[in-house]
């Protein structure tokens, strides 16, 4: 099973609002509502941010949100800091029973 | 607080086996699945497989079978996932990590660095 589709990376000025699509299949993406998004800083561990598509752990900043269209799951950043520069990446439950990653994006900040 | 913490960095030649631990601590043992996932260098994520801890059962994709095992010691409170016949693409940093219930990884280990080489 290839891994889900995401950009190799994408840019955005302080304070603008960014968005990261990660594309599977109707067998990952588009049959269950279990995405979740993962923010990984350089040499640090990753650390989850959206889980269910939508919802966000305690103590994640609500500038972070998902959303879902189809096989297509979207990670939105507003209000972008410094500080959000990092790879992130998302993940599906399958219909295999696993579990699929996307190749990663990496947020550039200017 | 709940801690996964990992064994160190191990070197190996090929054709090993490497086995690295996760000691858990500050929750219910029996109540989270434990993912293993790893980055080789410069690389993405990548999903090896989980262990149902309570069930004891485990579940691996296809490329892994046949040379992956995960385990698990209910009186510590630790998973161990043992990999065989290394390669040098092998090579990569090993995270643990815990399932949210939802279908979500939310506290993982510092990981582990595995280097394969002759």
């Amino acid at each position: 099973q290839s891994a889900l589709t995401q950009p190799a990376s994408v840019s955005g000025s302080p304070g603008q609002s960014i968005t990261i699509s990660c594309t599977g299949t109707s067998s990952d993406v588009g049959n269950y509502n279990y995405v979740s998004w993962y923010q990984q800083h350089p040499g640090k561990v990753p650390k989850l941010i959206i889980y269910d598509v939508t919802s966000r752990p305690s103590g994640v900043s609500d500038r972070f949100s998902g959303s879902k269209s189809g096989n297509t799951a979207s990670l939105i950043i507003s209000g972008l800091q410094t500080e959000d520069e990092a790879d992130y990446y998302c993940s599906s439950y399958t219909t295999t029973k696993n579990w699929i990653f996307g190749g990663g994006t990496t947020l550039t900040v200017l | 607080q709940v801690q996964v913490v990992q064994s160190g960095a191990e070197v190996k030649e090929p054709g090993a086996s490497v086995k690295i631990s996760c000691k858990t601590s500050g929750y219910t043992f029996t109540r989270h699945h434990i993912h293993w996932v790893r980055q080789a260098p410069g690389q993405g994520l990548e999903w090896m497989g989980k262990i149902n801890v309570n069930e004891d059962t485990a579940r691996y994709p296809q490329r892994f079978q046949g040379r992956l095992t995960m385990t698990r010691d209910t009186s510590t409170s630790t998973v161990y996932m043992e990999l065989s016949s290394l390669r040098s693409d092998d090579t990569a940093i090993y995270y643990c990590a815990r399932d949210n219930t939802r279908w979500a990884l939310d506290i993982w280990g510092q990981g582990t660095m595995v280097i394969v080489s002759s």
